[in-house]
């Protein structure tokens, strides 16, 4: 699984809370994704980070910030959570030209 | 227009044919990737089998071959001899050029292997 963790693995918050999901990694890659999957559209990149402080916006990013303060974690936040944010999320890195992608959180906002 | 388009929303096959499902795809990089990824109902993303641009062969991994048709922008996955275990969401995705900014998906076929 190439150790990635994601924490939590489900979470139920309420409209406007602010929720922070994370990735961890232990094995030092660069890149690091989150993703988001929802039923008809597959999973759409929401950021991405190439290094420590390094991020970048993906094709959903509104609505959602990210941190990079240390190589082995990618924090996901929504800062004031909407039920069209509920979704399934997932991190991933890329290694070797590869993608591995971890367990996934499922966050409902009601 | 979207990059990666899986026309087959669902698909049914009975146990032990071949199965192959569709996917084409739009880049005007001339060095990308392909990638299949299947998700079972327990939801974890499993890596299938990759094919790049420049790959002569059609790639092979057991059971699952890619059939990649540069010219009409085609990389359809082939399973042979399908089980019902085979039974789960299919997800093609594309990584452009070097790939730091990740892959695009397709919206996926959920395939139902019957017995």
């Amino acid at each position: 699984d190439a150790g990635i963790t994601q924490s939590p693995r489900h979470k139920v918050t309420e409209t406007g809370t602010p929720v922070t999901l994370r990735c961890h990694q232990t094995e030092n890659h660069r890149y690091m994704y989150w993703y988001r999957q929802d039923p008809g559209h597959g999973l759409r990149l929401i950021h991405y980070s190439y290094g420590v402080k390094d991020t970048d916006k993906g094709e959903v990013s509104d609505g959602y910030s990210v941190s990079r303060s240390k190589t082995e974690d990618f924090l996901l936040t929504l800062e004031s959570a909407t039920s069209s944010q509920t979704s399934v999320y997932f991190c991933a890195i890329t290694a070797s030209g590869g993608y591995t992608f971890g367990s996934g959180t499922r966050l409902t906002v009601v | 227009a979207q990059k990666i388009t899986q026309t087959q929303p669902g698909m049914f096959v009975q146990e032990k044919e071949a199965v192959t499902l569709d996917c084409t795809y739009d880049t005007s990089d001339q060095s990308y990737g392909l990638f299949w990824y299947k998700q079972p109902s327990s939801g974890e993303m499993i890596f299938l089998i990759y094919q790049g641009s420049y790959d002569e062969q059609n790639a092979t991994e057991g059971r699952y071959s890619l059939n990649f048709q540069k010219a009409r922008k085609s990389a359809n996955l082939v399973i042979s001899a399908s089980q019902l275990g085979d039974s789960a969401m299919y997800f093609c995705a594309m990584r452009e050029g070097r790939g730091a900014d990740g892959l695009t998906f397709g919206k996926g076929t959920h395939l139902i292997i019957q017995p």
